[in-house]
């Protein structure tokens, strides 16, 4: 079935340590994305791409970083976690072209402490 | 500057009463709507969009370009509306960017 999915669901870590939140997609999708939202608040756009090799920063500045060698697979890094980057993190994936729908991943909740 | 505002973070109603959620973005250029919801433990998934102007699970949208406004309604509220509505503005660029606001999270009581 053509779906998005992001794991973990919740990550516990402590500060210093890497981690990559994984997102996959089936759906034939070119254009994937990153969301960062604090609880109340708006989602912010931190990465986006449009294919394999292309990857952009979004308008929230973000410690990190993403990479896309598979059309499929769009992971999100940060190198030494801290308790700032508590959040979260909302994969989303769609066609080209301006206002085709988005469709999302089920999030990952990221609590550094 | 590009902007999507909903003032209410709660809107709390009766079964049966009619809902408007409020939507105002800022935008100079031709802007694209669209509402979002987030049920209960769901993904963000699309609601409606104001090209399509069709009515889904009984909310409509009107884009109002003089007001900048793109409020969502329901003339009568059921319980399993409840949930998490967000307004979207898409804005043009080289890739589908999306504007989110901060949405409001809809209580329908019986």
């Amino acid at each position: 079935e053509a779906d998005i999915y992001q794991t973990p669901r919740y990550l516990v870590i402590g500060t210093g340590k890497k981690i990559t939140l994984e997102c996959s997609q089936t759906m034939g999708h070119d254009k994937m994305y990153w969301y960062q939202q604090d609880p109340g608040m708006e989602l912010h756009l931190i990465h986006y791409s449009y294919g394999v090799n292309s990857t952009e920063k979004g308008d929230l500045s973000s410690e990190s970083t993403v990479s896309r060698i598979r059309t499929e697979h769009f992971p999100l890094t940060l190198e030494s976690a801290r308790p700032s980057h508590t959040s979260q993190y909302l994969c989303a994936s769609s066609y080209t072209g301006r206002g085709t729908e988005a469709f999302f991943g089920q999030g990952t909740r990221l609590t550094v402490v | 500057a590009q902007r999507v505002t909903q003032p209410e973070k709660l809107l709390s109603v009766f079964k049966g009463a009619p809902v408007e959620l409020k939507c105002n973005y800022s935008y100079s250029g031709s802007p694209e709507l669209f509402w979002y919801v987030q049920y209960s433990r769901q993904r963000l998934q699309l609601l409606l969009r104001h090209i399509s102007r069709e009515s889904i699970k009984g909310f409509t949208a009107d884009l109002n370009k003089g007001e900048t406004s793109f409020h969502l309604k329901k003339p009568f509220a059921q319980e399993e509306d409840s949930a998490m509505y967000y307004c979207a503005l898409s804005v043009e660029s080289g890739y589908n960017k999306l504007i989110f606001g901060a949405g409001t999270r809809l209580a329908v009581h019986p």
